[in-house]
């Protein structure tokens, strides 16, 4: 398809254990995003990626979150030692440029993690 | 600080009414850019409009028109002869100039059009 595609669309996995999202940005898009989404709320940023560099990653809660986008494309973002309270939607968009007035970010479906 | 605020949790209207969704911003910056996108069931966030600080003409798009006033630092939205699919959360963003490319949301209004 032409937008945003997140894989999985939702994820189910236990305290302390390891996950994985996936983001598959607009192709020709260079700037890559991570928002969270809790219950009732607007999305909060994580990460912003301009190409393969995680250009400000002042969002990332704690050490535990990290992202990758090893070829400038798909990027994966990663939670170790899942908590409880990371369960939300996991939000992900992409833009053509870095900044300036294009800047309209198009967002993918989510993924909704849920930690039991 | 940037900040995003919209006081109205939630409307509900029935069908054809027009309805207005409010958004206040807190910026620092002269240079800025204020967003709103739509929510629909479905999750998936939609892009409507962009706005940047320098530009304050109102703007009309079919049903929707939006409101900037620098002066009261507002961004408002009104959809005109409101219809059931228009029924969704809506989210008002900021983008400043010097927090790099990063979107701060408010809290988002969710919007109920009866039929």
């Amino acid at each position: 398809g032409a937008g945003v595609s997140q894989t999985p669309s939702n994820k189910v996995t236990e305290k302390g254990k390891y996950v994985e999202l996936r983001c598959d940005p607009i192709s020709g898009h260079t700037a890559l995003y991570w928002y969270r989404q809790s219950l009732g709320q607007g999305p909060e940023f994580l990460i912003y990626f301009q190409g393969t560099g995680a250009a400000d990653d002042s969002g990332l809660p704690n050490d535990r979150f990290f992202a990758v986008r090893p070829e400038g494309s798909v990027s994966t973002l990663k939670i170790q030692r899942t908590e409880r309270g990371d369960s939300a939607v996991y939000l992900c968009a992409s833009s053509r440029h870095r900044g300036g007035e294009t800047n309209e970010q198009f967002f993918g479906p989510g993924t909704r993690l849920t930690v039991l | 600080a940037q900040k995003v605020t919209q006081a109205q949790t939630e409307i509900s209207v029935v069908e054809k009414e027009d309805v207005t969704l409010d958004c206040v911003y807190e910026t620092r910056d002269t240079t800025y850019y204020l967003f709103w996108y739509k929510q629909p069931p479905s999750g998936e966030l939609v892009f409507l409009i962009r706005r940047n600080s320098f530009d304050e003409q109102n703007e009309i798009s079919g049903r929707y028109s939006w409101n900037f006033q620098k002066s009261t630092s507002s961004f408002n939205f009104t959809i005109t002869a409101s219809q059931v699919v228009d029924s969704a959360v809506y989210f008002c963003a900021l983008r400043q100039e010097t927090s790099g490319s990063r979107l701060t949301f408010g809290e988002g209004t969710q919007l109920t059009v009866n039929p």
